[in-house]
C-alpha cells in the first residue's frame, strides 16, 4: 500500500522476553523513524535514521534499541518491556530526514506487553 | 508542547455533511500536514500546507493555514463513510510533532 511494510503485525510478550520489531521501505528513501502511538497520547517520536545513521534519539528507556543495517531496513529490538509500553509502533520513511518530506507510514506492529 | 492539537476530539456527522477539524500549534512551523489514520493502521499522508500558503485543496479536502493565529482547519466536504478515520495535524520544525488527532465518525 503505502510501500512501508512492518512485521509482525501483532506481538504479545512477556517482560522478559527478547523480541524483534521489522521495518522495510521499498520507496527509496533515506530516512526512517520509529514512532509509538498508545491510546489517547499524541504520537511519540522514538527514533529517526538518516543514511543509516541515528540522528534522533528522543529520551527512549534502554530497553528499546534500534538498528538500521541499511537504508531500505530498520529494526527495533526489544528486551525487558513493561506493561506500558505496549502500544502500536509505527514505522516510517521519508525521502529525507527533516519536516519538509512527506512521510509514508507502514501499517503499525501491535504489541502487548503481559 | 510542540505539537499540534486538534479540535474537536471527537465528531460525528451524516453522510453528505462537512466536516471541519481544527488544529492549534505554539512554535513557527516550515509547513503543517494532515494525516489519515484508519483503526490500528499507519498514518496515510493527505495534504502539506506551507508556511507561506493560506490556502489549499485536495480533491474534496480544503486547508487552510493561519500563522499569525498558529492555526489550521482541514474541511472534509461531502463526507462518506469511508472518511471515518482519526485524522492528526503535524507541525514541520525542526522534526515533525503529531497531536492526539480528531476521531471523526461518518454516519452513512
Amino acid at each position: 500500500e503505502t510501500g512501508v511494510t512492518q512485521t509482525p503485525r501483532h506481538l504479545v510478550m512477556g517482560m522478559t522476553n527478547k523480541k524483534s520489531l521489522k521495518c522495510e521501505q521499498h520507496l527509496g528513501h533515506n530516512a526512517m523513524y520509529w514512532y509509538k502511538q498508545s491510546a489517547k497520547k499524541p504520537l511519540e517520536l522514538m527514533f529517526v535514521y538518516s543514511l543509516e545513521e541515528r540522528v534522533e534519539n528522543n529520551s527512549v528507556p534502554s530497553r528499546f534499541s534500534p538498528e538500521c543495517p541499511n537504508s531500505s531496513h530498520l529494526f527495533l529490538h526489544l528486551h525487558t518491556l513493561q506493561p506500558e509500553d505496549s502500544a502500536l509502533y509505527l514505522c516510517a520513511s521519508s525521502y529525507s530526514a527533516g519536516s519538509t518530506d512527506t512521510q509514508y507510514f507502514g501499517p503499525g506492529t501491535r504489541l502487548t506487553v503481559l | 508542547s510542540q505539537q499540534g492539537e486538534e479540535d474537536p476530539q471527537a465528531l460525528s456527522i451524516q453522510e453528505g455533511e462537512n466536516a471541519t477539524m481544527n488544529c492549534s500549534y505554539k512554535t513557527s512551523i516550515n509547513n503543517l500536514q494532515w494525516y489519515r489514520q484508519n483503526s490500528g493502521r499507519g498514518l496515510v499522508h493527505l495534504i502539506l500546507i506551507r508556511s507561506n500558503e493560506r490556502e489549499k485543496h485536495s480533491g474534496r479536502l480544503r486547508v487552510t493555514l493561519d500563522t499569525s493565529k498558529k492555526s489550521s482547519s482541514l474541511l472534509i466536504t461531502a463526507s462518506r463513510a469511508a472518511d471515518t478515520a482519526s485524522y492528526f495535524c503535524a507541525t514541520g520544525g525542526n522534526q515533525f510533532y503529531f497531536g492526539t488527532g480528531t476521531s471523526l465518525t461518518v454516519i452513512p
